[in-house]
């Protein structure tokens, strides 16, 4: 079974300049999570995806980060305009929506390295 | 979601049994226990999870207080392989379903 995949693996780009973020979940999955993993933190979550539709981006920073996930698959995450503390590690998950305790674990890309300088 | 505590770090010799401890004393009856793991540079990997019964895969064993307010992870057999941050995560099974991480234990095996 493929993984989650994710591009870039790391990003360099100055403040003010935007970005984008690429995910593609394993097959099959519904729900779509993207964190932002600062160094020394845990990865915080900016927004899940059930299907194409967002079920939750109460930590997302709307004036400056979006998110879609068109057609439920591949989703994409931009910052516009990047600021330094922006640099973080961003890290896609995917799951299948689940009852009770079956299937209910999510599966992690490797991530995209953003530095902003 | 409920919120864990967990120790900042711990230290384990090779070949011995590591033991993580999480608190989650405010869970809720239909919140799981979650663990998860981030070996350096990589994303977060799932280990085990229960709701309130010990539970053990080929990977871990999770043993749950019988209050449910405390977890342990249990790795028998820790090889350096297993350094890495460890996460306990309290997680609704109905709703959103979103994982929750806080700080995590950052483990150590030590050769």
């Amino acid at each position: 079974e493929a993984g989650v995949a994710q591009s870039p693996r790391y990003k360099i780009i100055e403040k003010r300049q935007s970005v984008a973020f690429w995910c593609n979940p394993i097959s099959g999955h519904a729900t779509l999570y993207w964190y932002q993993q600062i160094l020394g933190q845990g990865p915080k979550l900016l927004i899940q995806f059930q299907n194409n539709g967002v079920v939750d981006d109460s930590q997302l920073p709307k004036d400056r980060f979006s998110a879609e996930r068109l057609k439920g698959v591949d989703s994409t995450l931009k910052i516009q305009p990047a600021k330094l503390e922006d640099s973080a590690v961003y890290l896609c998950a995917s799951s299948s929506r689940g009852s009770g305790r079956l299937n209910t674990e999510a599966f992690f890309g490797q991530g995209t390295r953003l530095t902003v300088v | 979601d409920a919120k864990t505590t967990q120790p900042p770090s711990m230290d384990c010799a090779e070949g011995r049994a590591a033991n993580l401890p999480c608190n989650h004393s405010t869970i809720s009856g239909n919140e799981y226990v979650y663990w998860y793991r981030q070996i350096h540079s990589q994303g977060p990997q799932y280990i085990i999870h229960g709701l309130k019964n010990n539970e053990t895969n080929e990977m871990a064993s999770l043993i749950i207080t019988e209050d449910r307010k405390s977890s342990t992870l249990i790795l028998p057999h820790a090889t350096l392989r297993d350094t890495a941050v460890y996460y306990c995560i309290v997680r609704r099974t109905s709703g959103t379903y979103k994982y929750i991480f806080g700080t995590g234990t950052r483990l150590k095996v030590l050769a």
